[in-house]
C-alpha cells in the first residue's frame, strides 16, 4: 500500500507570495495533521483535520490555513510568506480510533524555501 | 500534554542494544508514551507506544516504569541504519474515546550507531 504522499517535494518562493502544499493520506485514513519543522528543531503541530473539519490548531498565525477534501486529502495554505516560514512541512495521516491512541504515519515532507 | 526530557545525544556500537531514556514526570493517567524517530531529511517514523505495560514489536521494546514517570526505548541490536533522532512524546487522548492527533515533539535524542 502507498504511504502518505506530499507534493511538491521542494518549493522556492519569495517573501509575500502564497503557497499551497498538498497531502494524500494512506487509504482508509480519515485524519490528516500538518506539522512545520524548521532546521534543528522537532516538528511543530499546525493543524489536524478529520472528516473535513478542523479538530485542532497549533500556535500559528492566521496566514496559515488548511482544508480537507471528501477523499480525505488535504491542502495547507500559507499567505504572505515570511523568511521564517522556510521549513520542512510534514503531513501525517491516521485512523480515528475510539480506543484512545493514535499512531500517525508521516509523509516525506515538502521543503519550502522563502527568499 | 506532558513535557518530556531526553538526553541530547547518545552513542551505541553496532550490534549492541541501544537504551534511550525519557523522563515524563508530569504524565497523566490517560496519556500514552509514543516513540518516533527521524532519519535525516525524512518524515518521522512511528516506532512504538504504550500506556502502562511494557510493549515489544519488531522494531523495539518500550519499558515504562511502574509510576509511569519515565520510560526506556530499547533497540535490541542496533545497526548503522538506526542512526537517527529519536523523539519521546506523551500524547493525551480524549476521555470520551476518540483520539486527538496532536503530537508535541521536543528536541529528541540524536542516536549515533558506530561500526
Amino acid at each position: 500500500d502507498a504511504g502518505v504522499t506530499q507534493s511538491p517535494t521542494h518549493l522556492i518562493k519569495t517573501r509575500g507570495q502564497h503557497v499551497t502544499l498538498r497531502c494524500s493520506p494512506i487509504s482508509g485514513h480519515k485524519s490528516v495533521s500538518w506539522y512545520q519543522q524548521v532546521l534543528g528543531q522537532g516538528p511543530q503541530f499546525i493543524f489536524q483535520y478529520y472528516e473535513k473539519e478542523e479538530r485542532g490548531r497549533g500556535n500559528f498565525p492566521d496566514r496559515f490555513s488548511a482544508r480537507q477534501f471528501p477523499n480525505y486529502s488535504s491542502e495547507l495554505n500559507v499567505n504572505a510568506l515570511l523568511l521564517g516560514d522556510s521549513a520542512l512541512y510534514l503531513c501525517a495521516s491516521s485512523l480515528y480510533y475510539s480506543s484512545g491512541y493514535n499512531e500517525q504515519f508521516f509523509g516525506p515532507g515538502t521543503r519550502l524555501t522563502v527568499l | 500534554d506532558a513535557k518530556t526530557t531526553q538526553p541530547p545525544s547518545m552513542d551505541c556500537a553496532e550490534g549492541r542494544a541501544a537504551n534511550l531514556p525519557c523522563n515524563h514526570s508530569t504524565i497523566s493517567g490517560n496519556e500514552y508514551v509514543y516513540w518516533y524517530r527521524q532519519i535525516h531529511s525524512q518524515g518521522p517514523q512511528y516506532i512504538i507506544h504504550g500506556l502502562k505495560n511494557n510493549e515489544t514489536n519488531e522494531m523495539a521494546s518500550l519499558i515504562i516504569t511502574e509510576d509511569r514517570k519515565s520510560s526506556t526505548l530499547i533497540l535490541p541490536h542496533a545497526t548503522l541504519r538506526d542512526t537517527a533522532v529519536y523523539y519521546c512524546i506523551v500524547s493525551s487522548a480524549n476521555a470520551g474515546g476518540t483520539s486527538y492527533g496532536k503530537l508535541t515533539f521536543g528536541q529528541g535524542t540524536i542516536l549515533t550507531v558506530h561500526p
